[in-house]
């Protein structure tokens, strides 16, 4: 079964208005969550790494202050789009691991598809 | 930077036809790759990986080959089921939990 939970699956807003998106580990403990964006025929492009207890790293080209990232468990993140436009309009996507090491397999969420009008 | 291209889907096979998704790479140092795939209404899950040039992963039936000298990672599977339909996803990572992605493909397999 699923190990990492990420809710909601799909979310349609206002333009304006801002959507959580939450990430959960179900039988671990994650220091570490990945949040992926892919717009459609698109790669999964890496957005930001968040760090249990500390700020989260975004990648160049992310804007830290619309995509708001919180990580304030060792089960659950939650990435916030702020203020979203349609352009915000894509799939995103949780990635997690248990522990350390190159032989700990990263698990994904099923995603969450959402559509700014 | 680090790229991957991976062949543009959707790729539709008979039942027990030869499977073939085409994967290339560019990247500086020794990444290791990855195949991922998705099923229908399910989250991203490994399939298989190589750590280093000639390893070979495997993995219900697929494999495929690190080549560095062709900067290549293709899937490859004898004979595909329906149960195969789903989406593959070719990556690398330089020895991070960042992964690079391709764009994925679609297959799609009928009885």
């Amino acid at each position: 079964g699923a190990v990492v939970s990420q809710h909601p699956s799909w979310v349609i807003c206002k333009s304006g208005t801002s959507v959580k998106i939450e990430c959960r580990s179900l039988d671990f403990q994650a220091t570490t969550m990945f949040w992926y964006r892919q717009f459609p025929k698109q790669s999964l492009m890496l957005m930001a790494t968040s760090n249990e207890g500390s700020k989260a790293t975004y990648e160049q080209g992310v804007e830290k202050d619309k995509f708001l990232i919180n990580h304030a468990s060792l089960t659950l993140s939650t990435l916030t789009v702020t203020s979203a436009h349609p352009e915000d309009s894509s799939f995103y996507i949780c990635s997690t691991k248990p522990g350390q090491g190159e032989y700990s397999p990263l698990h994904f969420g099923n995603g969450t598809r959402l559509t700014v009008t | 930077g680090n790229s991957v291209t991976q062949m543009e889907g959707p790729v539709t096979l008979s039942e027990e036809a030869f499977l073939t998704i085409n994967c290339t790479y560019t990247a500086t140092g020794y990444p290791s790759l990855f195949w991922y795939v998705q099923y229908p209404g399910e989250g991203l899950q490994l399939l298989l990986k190589a750590t280093k040039a000639d390893d070979k992963g495997s993995n219900k039936g697929f494999e495929a080959t690190y080549r560095k000298e062709t900067t290549s990672f293709h899937l490859e599977k004898g004979s595909v089921q329906v149960s195969d339909s789903a989406v593959y996803f070719c990556a690398l990572s330089d020895n991070t939990d960042k992964l690079i992605f391709g764009t994925g493909t679609r297959l799609q397999v009928f009885p």
